[in-house]
C-alpha cells in the first residue's frame, strides 16, 4: 500500500499558522492527497484534498511540492477547536475509493 | 447536512454472541465503509461495499462479515464475538468510486466492549 510519513505530534499556539507536512515518495500519477481530521471523540472529518495544483478551502490550504512526493496542510490561524489529529492519506485511483490512515500527527494548540 | 449514523454509541456484549452494528446514511452515497480504530494501530478497513448487495473485504475482514440490503444501510456482523473485537468501529460513506477525490463522511462511531 502506498505510504505517507508524518510527523508524531507538533505543538502550535493559537492565532498562528501552522504547517504540517506529510512525506508520500511513493505516489503514483493518479493519486490523490487526502487530509482528514479527527478531534477527540469523534469520527474523522475531510479537511482538503489535491491531485497536483495546491488548493484551499475555508478549513485549510494544501500545498503539494512539484514533484508531488510531499505535501502541507496548512492551518492559517490556530485556534484551540483545531486541536486534533490530522491524518494524510493517498488515495488510489485503482482501488476504489478506499483510504488507509497512518498514524496521522496530533496537533496540540497552545492558548 | 450530511449524516452518517450508527445505532448505538457504547455496546457491551459477552464472547460468542452475534453482535450486528448499523449504519445508515442520508446522503444517496454509492459507497460505505466500516473501520475500526484501536490505540497504537490507528484505523483500519474492515469491509467496504461500492453497490446494493455488494461487498468487498478490506485490511482485516477476519472474524466480521457485512450486509447492504438497501442503499442507504450497511450493516457489521460478528457472528462470535471474541475479546479482541473490543475496539471503536466507525461507518463511512462516500458518493462514488469513480472520481478519486471523493470525500468520505464518517459516523461518530461505535464502541463496543466484549466482556
Amino acid at each position: 500500500d502506498a505510504k505517507t510519513t508524518q510527523p508524531n505530534s507538533m505543538e502550535s499556539n493559537e492565532e498562528e499558522p501552522v504547517h504540517l507536512p506529510c512525506n508520500h515518495s511513493t505516489i503514483s500519477g493518479t493519486d490523490y492527497i487526502h487530509w482528514y481530521r479527527q478531534l477527540p471523540s469523534q469520527g474523522p472529518e475531510y479537511v482538503i484534498h489535491g491531485l497536483t495544483s495546491n488548493v484551499n478551502n475555508r478549513m485549510a490550504s494544501l500545498a503539494i511540492a512539484e514533484d508531488r512526493k510531499s505535501s502541507t496542510l496548512i492551518l492559517h490561524r490556530a485556534t484551540l477547536r483545531d486541536a486534533a489529529v490530522y491524518y494524510c492519506i493517498l488515495l488510489i485511483y485503482n482501488q476504489g475509493g478506499k483510504l488507509i490512515f497512518g498514524q496521522g500527527t496530533e496537533l496540540s494548540v497552545k492558548p | 447536512d450530511v449524516k452518517v449514523t450508527q445505532s448505538s454509541r457504547y455496546l457491551v456484549k459477552r464472547t460468542g454472541e452475534k453482535v450486528f452494528l448499523e449504519c445508515v446514511q442520508d446522503m444517496d452515497h454509492e459507497n460505505m465503509f466500516w473501520y475500526r480504530q484501536d490505540p497504537g494501530l490507528g484505523l483500519r478497513l474492515i469491509y467496504f461495499s461500492y453497490d446494493v448487495k455488494m461487498k468487498e473485504k478490506g485490511d482485516i475482514p477476519e472474524g466480521y462479515s457485512v450486509s447492504r440490503e438497501k442503499k442507504e444501510r450497511f450493516s457489521l456482523i460478528l457472528e462470535s464475538a471474541s475479546t479482541n473485537q473490543t475496539s471503536m468501529y466507525l461507518c463511512a460513506s462516500s458518493l462514488s468510486f469513480r472520481e478519486g477525490s471523493n470525500e468520505q463522511f464518517f459516523g461518530p462511531g461505535t464502541r463496543l466492549t466484549v466482556l
